[in-house]
């Protein structure tokens, strides 16, 4: 059972736009939540985290929302480059069962077109 | 700053034997968590290790068993391996227990695959 849900595998979008990317989750348990970025061949790297007292977190270009009653979160990118092109995961966590690990959800391939 | 490596890089082994991957931790971190990545999948945790002990396991059988070291490296075994256990293997480290989390390091992955 996926408590943490990516449901689109790609998105490709024009250099200079927005990019959204969303996760969706069932455990109500979570409290904190990440994105990571991941080159080929390279172990992912954090990007952004927000926790559930927050509805918002911004650094840069990225921001990320959550939305608590939909169980809902997404990142978006403005503007996007190409260098952005990357698979990104979402990830989520009970801080105070910390010791469960980070869920990840199946990632979303992100192509920044020129 | 050193990051976190992993080796080896590939390794091919066939089904019912015994393997051992490496993981050193970025300097100053204590914590290491473990995770496996099947293909098309995101990474699935596996267990975590704190200060040479076994901090909190996910849903893995005991055949994965781990170790931790003095100097925080930290060690993966997978006994009776399993054609389901091909996968990347992704170590991470942290300076601390669940409140870091976002601090989690990831290292480059081992891709075990199993004939």
């Amino acid at each position: 059972d996926q408590q943490v849900k990516q449901n689109s595998p790609s998105l490709s979008v024009q250099e200079g736009r927005i990019s959204i990317l969303n996760c969706d989750y069932t455990n109500s348990m979570f409290d904190y939540f990440l994105w990571y970025k991941k080159y080929p061949a390279e172990g992912p790297t954090f990007l952004i985290s927000i926790s559930s007292i927050k509805d918002k977190n911004e650094d840069g270009r990225f921001t990320v929302f959550l939305n608590k009653s939909a169980k809902h979160l997404s990142l978006h990118i403005v503007p996007s480059q190409p260098g952005d092109s990357a698979v990104y995961f979402c990830a989520a966590s009970n801080l105070g069962g910390g010791a469960d690990g980070l869920t990840f959800g199946k990632g979303t391939h992100l192509i920044i077109q020129p | 700053e050193t990051g976190v490596t992993q080796s080896p890089t590939h390794l091919i082994k066939t089904r019912g034997q015994q393997v051992t991957l490496r993981c050193s931790s970025q300097s100053g971190h204590n914590t290491v968590s473990w995770y496996q990545q099947a293909l098309g999948q995101g990474p699935q945790f596996i267990f975590q290790y704190y200060r040479e002990e076994e901090n909190g396991r996910g849903n893995f059988p005991p055949r994965f068993s781990g170790l931790q070291f003095p100097n925080y490296s930290s060690e993966l075994n997978v006994n009776a391996l399993e054609l389901d256990d091909s996968a990347l293997y992704l170590c991470a480290s942290s300076p601390e227990l669940a409140g870091a989390l976002h601090e989690q390091f990831f290292g480059p992955g081992t891709r075990l695959t199993v004939l």
